[in-house]
């Protein structure tokens, strides 16, 4: 089975500095991944996609993610945080079609 | 371009009563999925819909149904409510011909039962 794990529940930066939010999969074959966005009483905003392309993925505001199968793993990394990227980030999976998501990782970003 | 549309954004009901929730996809998708957000939680597949059939189903009882609309809009319904029933529900479009990888979701449904 198919199945995403997302390493910290909630991570804090300072405004300015490097984000890293953690994810690693499970998979029996080469994976879809995601990560979705969800800011305070709003719906999922898609990030970016890997779909066994270039390994590097590079989504919006940003955000870029690393596939590496070795390591099953798939970080969500920003050089930059800002304000405005406080929200809640879930890496996901898709699954014959349907979409399995991590527990979530609440991001804090500290003036 | 209207992105994926959710009605209505608020909903009380009390345990036991039924309750429907309709989704309207993002313009040129044929496939809608829902799924349930519990608060803290990640969201969990429900069911999927595409060529007005139920292809696709997550672990949900059966009071959790649905409909597909010629139109490709969508309903949930869920019967005999539970206080655990209350939850943000989500609503994601696709196309099968994009190979579905991209799902779009709307603003979902808060469904408090009481």
């Amino acid at each position: 089975a198919q199945s995403v794990t997302q390493l910290d529940s909630h991570v804090s930066v300072s405004e300015g500095t490097p984000v890293l939010l953690r994810c690693n999969y499970s998979s029996s074959y080469s994976p879809s991944l995601f990560w979705y966005v969800q800011h305070p009483n709003k719906g999922l905003q898609l990030l970016l996609k890997y779909t066994s392309a270039a390994t590097l993925v590079k989504g919006i505001n940003g955000f870029e993610a690393e596939f590496k199968k070795s390591e099953t793993s798939f970080h969500l990394t920003k050089p930059s945080a800002h304000m405005s990227d406080a929200a809640e980030y879930f890496c996901v999976v898709r699954n014959t079609g349907k979409l399995i998501f991590g527990q979530g990782t609440t991001l804090q970003v500290k003036p | 371009d209207a992105g994926v549309t959710q009605s209505p954004t608020h909903l009380i009901k009390t345990r036991g009563q039924q309750v429907t929730l309709r989704c309207s996809p993002k313009s040129g998708h044929d496939t809608v999925s829902w799924y349930q957000q519990a608060l803290g939680q990640g969201p969990q597949f429900i069911f999927q819909y595409y060529e007005e059939e139920e292809r696709q189903r997550g672990n949900f009882p059966d009071r959790f149904s649905g409909h597909q609309f010629p139109n490709y809009s969508s309903e949930l319904n869920v019967n005999a409510l539970l206080l655990g029933d209350s939850a943000l529900y989500l609503c994601a479009s696709s196309s099968r011909l994009g190979g579905g990888y991209e799902q779009y979701f709307g603003p979902g449904t808060r469904l408090t039962v009481t």
